[in-house]
């Protein structure tokens, strides 16, 4: 079946400092990927959506110039958190959609803890 | 606009219960379906779906019934294992390449 692999599963960076996450369709090519981000015990939030070789669409409320989304091929999309800070920790999720109906795969979240 | 109801937990069942999450949703037209599961630290697994009316959705002893005329989706499960506790979502899509709609998400705890 569909895999999408996300990296890293946990970071820990310090104040200031810009992480990258990663997100690979692994057998077959994603058009659209999403990102969500997930505060422990609540749903997933829809930070935004990316098509290959667009640019993102950002949910409202969503900085887009601190949340970087290139989606520069059909099997990989980055997130990339700049000049994090601590109430930027939380689990972030990626998922991909090849276009069809049949649902979107998931990542397996990446754990963002900022000191 | 779109939008997924879900019953809140958590919930909490001895081994070999029958488990039933509601969920209900409001969209126009016939979106598709989704249950998801999401267990400790990691992302969502697609559990079933269902992409029309009355039909079915199925996977490892867990069903759910597209109901148009009630806007449902509750899934169930006849008898629980421990291993089935984690966080179920309902969720819907109204087209491809939309974005999916969730619900809350409902913890389920499976006690031995």
């Amino acid at each position: 079946g569909a895999v999408v692999s996300q990296h890293p599963s946990r970071v820990i960076c310090k104040s200031g400092t810009s992480v990258k996450i990663e997100c690979r369709s692994l057998d077959f090519q994603a058009t659209t990927m999403f990102w969500y981000r997930q505060f422990p015990k609540q749903s997933l939030m829809l930070m935004a959506t990316s098509n290959e070789g667009s640019k993102a669409t950002y949910e409202q409320g969503v900085e887009k110039d601190k949340f970087l989304i290139n989606h520069a091929s059909l099997t990989l999309s980055t997130l990339t958190v700049t000049s994090a800070h601590p109430e930027d920790s939380s689990f972030y999720i990626c998922s991909a959609s090849a276009g069809s109906f049949a649902g979107y795969t998931f990542g397996s979240g990446t754990r963002l803890t900022v000191v | 606009g779109n939008s997924v109801t879900q019953m809140e937990g958590p919930v909490t069942l001895s081994e070999e219960a029958f488990l039933t999450i509601n969920c209900t949703y409001t969209a126009t037209g016939y979106p598709s379906l989704f249950w998801y599961v999401q267990y400790p630290g990691e992302g969502l697994q697609l559990l079933l779906k269902a992409t029309k009316a009355d039909d079915k959705g199925s996977n490892k002893g867990f069903e759910a019934t597209y109901r148009k005329e009630t806007t449902s989706f509750h899934l169930e499960k006849g008898s629980v294992q421990v291993s089935d506790s984690a966080v179920y979502f309902c969720a819907l899509l109204k087209a491809a390449g939309n974005k999916l709609t969730f619900g809350g998400g409902t913890r389920v705890l499976v006690k031995p």
